[in-house]
C-alpha cells in the first residue's frame, strides 16, 4: 500500500513567523488531506487536495501528484496554531485506505 | 450537519472487562472507517465498511476486537476481553464513497484500560 512521509516531525517556531510542512508519497494518490490534530486530541480536516492549490485564510497547500509531493504553508503563526499536522493519502492497491503520516509537531511560542 | 458522532468521549475499565465503542456517521456516508491511535505505532486503520458491509478487517489486532454496522447510522467497535495494550484513542470517520469526497472525523473516545 501507499506510505506517508512527513517533514520536519518537529517544529518550533516564534509567534509571526512562517512555516513550511511537508508530505512525500510513494504512489499516485486518489485522496490527499492535511488535518491539525489539536491539543484535545480532535482531528481537524484542513484541505482535501489531491491536487492543485488551495488557500484559507493563513493556511494554504499545494500538491504536485506527479511528483508525489505536498506542501503545508502557515503564514503568520499564532500559539492556536500549535499542534500536530498529519499528511494522509489513498491511492494505490487498497484505494479506500487512508494512510497516516507520522505527523509534524508544531509549537508556536509567544 | 452534526459531523461523525462517537461515544463515549472517555472510557475508563478495568482489565478483562468488555467495552463497547459506538459511532454514528454522517447522514449520507456511505463509507466508515475505525481507526487507533497510539504514540507508537500512530493513526491506524482498524476496519472499514461500505454500505454497512465490511470490506477490509486486516488491521483489527486480534479476535478479541469486533466491528459491527446493523445500519446506516450506526457501528459499534467492541473489545472483549480488553487489556491494558488496549488503551488508545479510537477514530471513527466517514466519507461519501467515491475518490472525490475527503473523509470526516469524529473526536474520537479515549480508551484506558488499567
Amino acid at each position: 500500500g501507499i506510505q506517508v512521509e512527513q517533514s520536519p516531525p518537529d517544529l518550533i517556531l516564534q509567534e509571526g513567523a512562517n512555516s513550511t510542512l511537508r508530505c512525500n508519497f510513494s504512489d499516485s494518490v486518489n485522496n490527499l488531506q492535511w488535518f491539525h490534530q489539536n491539543p484535545w486530541g480532535q482531528l481537524i480536516n484542513l484541505f482535501y487536495i489531491p491536487s492543485g492549490t488551495k488557500q484559507n485564510g493563513r493556511l494554504s497547500a499545494t500538491t504536485v501528484a506527479t511528483e508525489r509531493y505536498s506542501l503545508l504553508y502557515i503564514s503568520s503563526s499564532q500559539t492556536t496554531d500549535s499542534g500536530v499536522y498529519f499528511c494522509a493519502a489513498t491511492g494505490g492497491e487498497g484505494a479506500q485506505k487512508l494512510v497516516f503520516g507520522q505527523g509534524t509537531r508544531l509549537t508556536i511560542n509567544p | 450537519d452534526a459531523g461523525v458522532i462517537q461515544s463515549p468521549r472517555h472510557e475508563v475499565t478495568e482489565m478483562g472487562q468488555e467495552v463497547t465503542l459506538r459511532c454514528k456517521p454522517i447522514s449520507g456516508h456511505n463509507s466508515l472507517f475505525w481507526y487507533r491511535q497510539t504514540m507508537m505505532r500512530g493513526l491506524e486503520l482498524l476496519i472499514y465498511f461500505n454500505n454497512n458491509v465490511p470490506i477490509d478487517d486486516s488491521g483489527m489486532p486480534e479476535d478479541r476486537f469486533s466491528a459491527k454496522m446493523p445500519n446506516a447510522s450506526f457501528s459499534t467497535l467492541k473489545i472483549q476481553p480488553s487489556e491494558p495494550r488496549d488503551s488508545a484513542v479510537y477514530f471513527c470517520a466517514s466519507r461519501l464513497r467515491g475518490f472525490s469526497y475527503g473523509y470526516t472525523f469524529g473526536s474520537g473516545t479515549r480508551l484506558t484500560v488499567v
